[in-house]
């Protein structure tokens, strides 16, 4: 079975402050994990995502997040954190043909 | 803007009336996804196609619940007798051979 458990629903950090949101997944299959952006009332968008090539991915505006089989994490990070990165992120795996979402974490940025 | 587009945006209607969304993807997306998203949780799969062949589809979607993609081009998704459990969010999103999925801003229905 594939699942994905994002640790934490809040995240609150203050401009110019690291972020860090995390991600665990389950999966029978060595995954393809992606993390997606929602800002109000906008569609999904595509940050990054790992497909079993580097385990440490870039993506866009500045965020990152690194893949560690071990631990079954893919968790975001991103060393300051702007205004504008105020949003919902979704973590997601993807095993064959279907993409299974996690619950969420919405990151207010203060400032 | 050659991204994914869905229509209405927003659609208020009254229970047990149907509803039609309609969901046209990037052209040369050969796959398209349907997900339903209610507040404070992640989207949740409900269907998808490849070209015009509905691949699979979620216990979510109940026999009210009907998705067609004629022609492998844009797609439509049917609520018939809508109950207040349906008002959600209902997003579309298609890909390439199962790629990165590339979504539309979504269909909001309310159903009073």
């Amino acid at each position: 079975a594939q699942s994905v458990t994002q640790l934490d629903s809040h995240v609150s950090v203050s401009e110019g402050t690291p972020v860090l949101l995390r991600c665990n997944y389950s999966s029978s299959y060595s995954p393809s994990l992606f993390w997606y952006v929602q800002h109000p009332n906008k569609g999904l968008q595509l940050l990054l995502k790992y497909t079993s090539a580097a385990t440490l991915v870039k993506g866009i505006n500045g965020f990152e997040a690194e893949f560690k089989k071990s631990e079954t994490s893919f968790h975001l990070t991103k060393p300051s954190a702007h205004m504008s990165d105020a949003a919902e992120y979704f973590c997601v795996v993807r095993n064959f043909n279907k993409f299974y979402f996690g619950s969420g974490t919405k990151l207010n940025v203060k400032p | 803007d050659t991204g994914v587009s869905q229509n209405p945006r927003h659609k208020i209607t009254k229970r047990g009336q149907n509803v039609t969304f309609r969901c046209d993807p990037i052209s040369e997306h050969n796959r398209l996804y349907w997900y339903r998203q209610t507040l404070g949780q992640g989207p949740e799969f409900l269907t998808y196609f490849q070209n015009e062949a509905q691949l699979e589809k979620s216990r979510l979607l109940s026999d009210r619940f009907s998705a067609e993609r004629p022609k492998g081009s844009f797609s439509t998704l049917e609520i018939q007798r809508t109950e207040q459990g349906d008002s959600a969010m209902y997003l579309c999103a298609s890909s390439l051979d199962g790629q990165e999925l590339f979504f539309g801003e979504g269909s909001r229905l309310t159903v009073l």
